[in-house]
């Protein structure tokens, strides 16, 4: 059974980066691809970028190309995500997710962590 | 950017009712490339239906998807309690590849 369990709420200051961490089981981490999207306060879902879990390629969205860096750690079965140069305009619940499919970025998401919040006071 | 619009923002229906929900794509877009997630509050978004009308393991019949080009739909017939949440629609572009999503429209209970 597919489980991503993600790192607990962030409180950063403005200017600072956050990384989040989204830890799998359940499955061949190296075969699929993870996702990260977040949910701001009254604001639509946005997708944010992939990370291959087995070559380690990566793509991301332009909003958040240059301030974005998705990684992972095979060993640990764990992905993360790091933003750097947060405003308050950042705080937002952080999700991995990922398609059903092995070795694709998919169309849809399937699995999804459970979120983490991250604040940034303004 | 293709924008998706959903309709209406909020929908009160009581349960055993059915619910008719929206979502309308700023240009024509691919029927395989159309999903709907549902969210309760404090959770995440659970997937109902990919491939615009293809329901996700594990959901119940009582939900189905339809449309294709610019206009799609959400039906949910004989509305159970727990259907009461807020609905997304997402779609995917391949180049440059990029997934969007809708901006909701909340389910409450009449």
């Amino acid at each position: 059974q597919v489980h991503l369990v993600q790192s607990g709420a962030e409180v950063k200051n403005p200017g600072a980066s956050v990384k989040v961490s989204c830890k799998a089981s359940g499955f061949n981490f190296r075969s699929y691809v993870v996702h990260w999207v977040r949910q701001a306060p009254g604001q639509r879902l946005e997708w944010m970028g992939w990370i291959n879990g087995g070559n380690g390629n990566t793509k991301y969205s332009q909003k958040f190309q240059g301030r974005v860096t998705i990684t992972r750690d095979t060993s640990a079965r764990t992905g993360y995500m790091e933003l750097s140069s947060l405003t308050s305009e950042d705080t937002a619940v952080y999700y991995c997710a990922m398609p059903s499919g092995t070795g694709i970025t998919g169309t849809e998401f399937d699995y999804w962590g459970q979120g983490t919040l991250v604040t940034v006071p303004s | 950017e293709i924008v998706l619009t959903q309709s209406p923002g909020t929908l009160s229906l009581s349960p055993g009712e059915r619910a008719t929900l929206s979502c309308r794509a700023s240009q024509t877009i691919s029927s395989s490339y159309l999903a709907w997630y549902q969210q309760k509050p404090g959770q995440a978004p659970r997937l109902l239906i990919y491939g615009a009308s293809s329901r996700a393991t594990g959901i119940p019949d009582r939900f189905s998807g339809s449309g294709s080009g610019t206009d799609f739909t959400l039906t949910i017939r004989r509305l159970d309690p727990e259907d009461f949440a807020v609905y997304f629609c997402q779609q995917y572009d391949s180049s440059p590849q990029r997934y969007t999503f809708g901006q909701g429209t909340k389910l409450e209970i009449k």
